[in-house]
């Protein structure tokens, strides 16, 4: 079946770096979205994509919609202690969704 | 408004039992999704449902039933639970629009272990 390679797995960070991972397919999708996901919690969307190409923010957070519609990269800017997390990415065409296995952000002191 | 609900929080169940996750929305969404998540895995689409009375299946439907009488409830039904059903369930809604499983908003999840 369809499968999205999301990397890296994980990241350790220093507060204040900036931070960038991505999302691969080997299938085309009408739509990318980003979530987060706090311990204990369900999943928040961050940035949804619509068009190949796309470049969206949402404050520290910017997300593109890869030209060839099989790729996307979430970059967050000035990183800050309440961004850690699990980032995941989704593909979406219709009635199908796949989920990226999720790339785990730890914030060093 | 309360967004998506689920209940209950915790379950432990039995190989063979049944049980019925519940999930409601207070949004007038017209679709919901249900998902598991397994360690290490991303989330995956179990039954979804494009308005009352309308249910289809997603990736990983076997063991489980939908049925969705009201646009608010979403009910996702163990016929009879085994081991490998153990894992965190989340519920879903979204507006109409551009798909059924586009922009959603979740709910906290049912996490629930089969002995």
């Amino acid at each position: 079946g369809q499968q999205l390679n999301q990397s890296p797995q994980s990241m350790f960070i220093q507060e204040g770096e900036d931070v960038s991972m991505n999302c691969t397919s080997s299938s085309i999708f009408n739509t990318w979205l980003w979530y987060k996901q706090d311990p204990g919690e369900g999943p928040v969307l961050l940035i949804a994509l619509y068009k190949a190409g796309e470049l969206t923010s949402n404050g520290r957070l910017t997300a593109q919609f890869g030209i060839t519609r099989k790729d996307s990269f979430l970059n967050i800017s000035a990183s800050i202690p309440s961004d850690v997390g699990i980032y995941f990415c989704a593909g979406h065409n219709n009635d199908k969704i796949i989920f990226g296995k999720g790339t785990r952000l730890h914030i060093l002191p | 408004n309360a967004g998506v609900t689920q209940t209950p929080k915790f379950q432990v169940l039995k190989t063979g039992q049944s049980m019925t996750l519940q999930c409601a929305q207070d949004m007038n969404h017209e679709y919901m999704s249900w998902y598991r998540q397994d360690p290490g895995m991303g989330l995956r689409l179990i039954h979804y449902s494009v308005g009352a009375g309308i249910t289809d299946q997603g990736e990983v439907p076997n063991g489980y039933n939908v049925s969705r009488s009201t646009t608010e409830d979403f009910p996702l039904r163990l016929l009879s639970a085994a081991p490998s059903q153990t894992s965190v369930y989340f519920c879903a809604s979204s507006r109409a629009g551009r798909g059924p499983m586009n922009e959603q908003f979740f709910g906290p999840g049912t996490r629930l272990t089969v002995l």
